[in-house]
């Protein structure tokens, strides 16, 4: 079973930023929180991931609450591009047994 | 670099046939491993590797053989196709904490 919760859906506005929600109340203290997307069946593409800091990269923001029972991914500037499944995955990163759940679909509007 | 290569991208068998997902990276990455999506799920892991010679089961290997001769390649074999393996199929390669995908490829059992 995922060990995260994410809302089915959600949609922005292009240009704004599209904050993803996830829950992951049963964290252990060794697992990261990763981001992949998944865009219309193709492969799933890494986004980010953290431990306990915030981290930001080219692509999104990751905030990680202080408790680290849930986290959000910020797109600062969502374009239609972005229109995409969203996987937030915990993880030790250890090996390869990435569990995905069935992720959030982000839908921009122009 | 090509990443993650799959071959075929589509392919159609009829009950009981066999055949070979191929997939190769050309990163050096030492963590290899297969999913299946099936419509409106996340990713289940089949099987992955973690170097030459080592494989292990994942969460659905049931109906699937791998191997790993070399650490390029790790090859998925269907030994007698069934309807309910009809999906999609991903590798992955592993480096560090990050997963990188290839473009899949769709397999039809009738």
């Amino acid at each position: 079973d995922a060990k995260t919760t994410q809302p089915p859906s959600m949609d922005c506005a292009e240009g704004r930023a599209a904050n993803l929600p996830c829950n992951h109340s049963t964290i252990s203290g060794n697992e990261y929180v990763y981001w992949y997307r998944q865009i219309h069946s193709q492969g799933p593409q890494y986004i980010i991931h953290g431990l306990k800091n915030n981290e930001t990269n080219e692509m999104a923001s990751l905030i990680i609450t202080e408790d680290r029972k849930s986290s959000t991914l910020i797109l600062p500037h969502a374009t239609l591009r972005d229109t995409a499944v969203y996987y937030c995955i915990v993880d030790t990163g250890a090996n390869s047994k990435l569990t995905f759940g069935k992720g959030i679909t982000l839908s921009v509007r122009p | 670099n090509a990443g993650v290569t799959q071959t075929p991208k589509f392919q159609v068998l009829k009950t009981g046939q066999s055949m070979t997902l191929q997939c190769a990276q050309d990163m050096n990455h030492e963590y290899m491993s297969w999913y299946r999506q099936d419509p409106g799920m996340g990713l289940r892991l089949i099987h992955y590797s973690v170097g030459a010679g080592i494989t292990d089961q994942g969460e659905v290997p049931n109906g699937y053989n791998v191997s790993r001769s070399t650490t390029e390649d790790f090859p998925l074999r269907l030994l007698s196709a069934a309807p309910s393996q009809t999906s999609v199929y991903f590798c992955a390669s592993k480096i560090g904490k990050t997963q990188y995908f290839g473009p899949g490829t769709r397999l039809l059992v009738l």
